[in-house]
């Protein structure tokens, strides 16, 4: 079947470290994966798209990486800071039909 | 200001009593959709519109239905609600089914 699996267990760091959450999917060809913040009871609000052929794709201090191989999706935040807190979901086309489907998320907590 | 705008933002109602939810954006996006999101399932596509007078089903449609009747609203309407649609309900917009998607506040729906 279909999957696309996110950490369900929270991310505890300390500020200023490098988070990293992933994204695994089976069953899927995505041409495009995307990275998601969402804050409790808000709509999520998109981050970073990256596409098959992209290896890797930075915004300030985001970065993803997609590895169609592996079947993974890495997503960092380097200099994390407590306002970092938040899920994150990613979310990827299903090759098949014309939407996105959303992984369960990953909730990352940032410690002084 | 590009903003998707959903009404209401909480409603409480009672099993059978038919409600709408609207959603409006003003950014001239051709595709437009519903989602659902419960604790441990993750956001999930319930209808989607690739463009006006043209709706299709999600993942979970049923006991939903949609009108895309002009190109910047897309109301949802639940006929007759049971409390297994309590839930936080998300309107998006965008482009096209792969790019960035914006999200609306959403709807925290409560069935009794």
């Amino acid at each position: 079947s279909q999957k696309i699996e996110q950490n369900s267990e929270a991310l505890n760091i300390q500020e200023g470290k490098t988070a990293t959450l992933t994204c695994n999917y089976t069953n899927y060809s995505p041409a495009y994966l995307q990275w998601y913040r969402q804050d409790p009871g808000r709509g999520p609000v998109f981050l970073l798209l990256i596409r098959e052929n992209e290896k890797e794709k930075r915004k300030e201090r985001l970065k993803v990486t997609f590895d169609t191989t592996l079947k993974q999706s890495l997503f960092h935040i380097t200099a994390s800071q407590p306002a970092d807190s938040a899920t994150y979901l990613c979310a990827l086309d299903t090759g098949t039909a014309s939407k996105l489907t959303f992984g369960t998320g990953t909730r990352l907590q940032v410690t002084l | 200001e590009a903003q998707v705008t959903q009404n209401p933002r909480y409603l409480i109602t009672v099993t059978g009593k038919k409600l709408t939810v609207t959603c409006s954006q003003n950014m001239n996006h051709e595709y437009m959709s519903w989602y659902r999101q419960d604790p441990g399932l993750g956001l999930r596509q319930i209808y989607y519109s690739m463009n006006v007078e043209v709706t299709d089903k999600g993942d979970v449609p049923e006991g939903y239905k949609v009108s895309r009747k002009e190109k910047r609203n897309f109301p949802l309407i639940l006929e007759s609600p049971s409390p297994n649609q309590t839930s936080l309900y998300f309107c998006a917009s965008s482009l096209d089914p792969y790019n960035e998607q914006f999200f609306g506040p959403g709807t925290r729906l409560t069935v009794l």
